[in-house]
């Protein structure tokens, strides 16, 4: 099975600013997710995009996949101290009963 | 909005015990899963259940680890016999389908094995 790859491991920027982040793969899927996670927290979901899809926005969140290239990224515009936490992309096993997740990448938002 | 609940929040325990975590998945939810995570390390997979019966487990999920729901409602994790390594946060999550529909997660267990 497969795992996403996330980019950068950590960022850090000030509020106000976008935040980019990247995650590649190796074998087709169906969809890739995008998960948050707060310090101590559960995960929570954030967006899907499907295969067949090359871009997906929600409120200040903008999702691209690019199939070709097997890549996905995760932009945050406008961040603000409170969108700091951990963001993972996350595959599911295509014919399976599970859903891989990336290491992740660290965001830290300076108020 | 319904949501999965875990508890304990944390749990402590003696090497060589046996613990069993609780998660109470959203209730029109067929698949479950465990997934745990060493502190300051990415989320692993551990298991799935569907019907009533394991979908799909990891390297990780040895004979130590068994799953059950028992009445419908709960979902339990149980490690036979703890080891210092099993130290970690273990998540429930559930989904409504197993590929595409999200998962949804619990806030977790904390296990501490000294």
């Amino acid at each position: 099975s497969q795992q996403g790859e996330e980019d950068p491991q950590a960022l850090s920027i000030q509020e106000g600013e976008n935040a980019t982040m990247n995650c590649s793969y190796k074998t087709s899927i169906n969809n890739l997710q995008w998960y948050r996670q707060n310090s101590g927290r559960g995960l929570v979901h954030l967006i899907l995009i499907r295969s067949n899809e090359r871009e997906k926005h929600s409120g200040r969140l903008r999702v691209t996949l690019d199939t070709s290239k097997k890549s996905s990224s995760l932009l945050i515009t406008a961040s603000r101290a409170a969108d700091t936490a951990s963001y993972f992309c996350a595959l599911p096993n295509t014919g399976g009963f599970k859903t891989i997740f990336g290491a992740g990448t660290r965001l830290f938002v300076k108020a | 909005e319904p949501e999965v609940t875990q508890t304990p929040s944390h749990q402590v325990t003696q090497m060589g015990q046996e613990v069993i975590l609780r998660c109470v998945p959203i209730s029109n939810h067929l698949y479950f899963y465990w997934y745990r995570q060493i502190l300051g390390q990415k989320v692993e997979f551990l298991v799935s259940f569907y019907n009533n019966e394991i979908s799909e487990k990891s390297e990780i999920f040895d004979d130590q680890f068994s799953v059950e729901r028992p009445d419908g409602s709960n979902f339990t994790l149980k490690i036979r016999s703890t080891k210092l390594e099993d130290s970690a946060m273990y998540f429930c999550a559930s989904s409504e389908a197993a590929q595409g529909p999200p998962l949804h997660f619990g806030n977790g267990t904390r296990l501490t094995v000294t």
